[in-house]
């Protein structure tokens, strides 16, 4: 069964950094792209950022590159999202999901249970 | 473009049919896919519909889409309780290079 663990809800001040885990498992991770989605309190869902998980490659929205770092751990099948110097207008649930492979290739198959962020300033 | 076209609300009777549209442009939905996404309230974003008008296992058949040129559409028929939840179009986009989502629309079942 496919499963994608995110971790713990976070409390954080502003400036302090954090990084979010998401662990994968039940299927070959190296061999599927792990997505970042964001979701602000009572908003939609918007796209951050993907990792290649075989060979590190990432790909970020303009709106966070340079605020956000995707990295990944094969070793461990888990993939992070760092977020830096944090402000309030970081406080939101964040995602991960993997893209899908043949006919799901372009869709976000499988989703992480979210990891809710709350910045205090 | 930095986000999809979709009504933020739709509302429906229990047995009614009702249909959520989705709005792109040539370098998302009219060169990719469409996918739909369920968010039930309180929980993640599932896979709903992908590649326009396919359905993930154990997907009711009640749950249809379609597209045509730069606009899709999702169809809910015979309305259920349990479908009032945020629905999501999403396709790829090629300036983004990335998942490119729709604002959501927000199913109210009266």
């Amino acid at each position: 069964e496919v499963q994608l663990v995110q971790s713990r809800a976070e409390v954080k001040k502003s400036g302090e950094s954090l990084r979010i885990s998401c662990e994968a498992s039940g299927y070959r991770f190296t061999s599927y792209w792990i997505n970042w989605v964001r979701q602000m309190p009572g908003k939609g869902l918007e796209w951050m950022g993907k990792i290649d998980p075989s060979d590190s490659y990432t790909k970020y929205s303009p709106s966070f590159q340079g605020h956000v770092t995707i990295s990944a751990d094969r070793s461990i099948t888990t993939a992070y999202l760092q977020l830096s110097s944090l402000k309030a207008s970081d406080t939101a649930m964040y995602y991960c999901a993997r893209r899908g492979s043949g006919a799901y290739y372009n869709s976000l198959d499988y989703w992480g249970q979210g990891t809710l962020v709350t910045v205090s300033s | 473009q930095s986000v999809l076209t979709q009504s933020p609300s739709a509302s429906g009777t229990p047995g009614q049919r009702v249909t959520i549209s989705c709005s792109g442009d040539s370098s998302d939905i009219g060169s990719h896919s469409v996918n739909w996404y369920q968010q039930l309230p309180g929980t993640a974003p599932k896979l709903l519909i992908y590649s326009n008008d396919q359905r993930p296992s154990g997907v009711p058949d009640r749950f249809s889409g379609s597209k045509s040129g730069t606009s899709a559409s999702l169809a809910i028929s015979g309305l259920q309780s349990e479908d009032e939840a945020d629905y999501y179009c999403a396709s790829w986009d090629d300036n983004l290079s990335g998942v490119l989502f729709g604002g959501g629309t927000r199913l109210t079942v009266l």
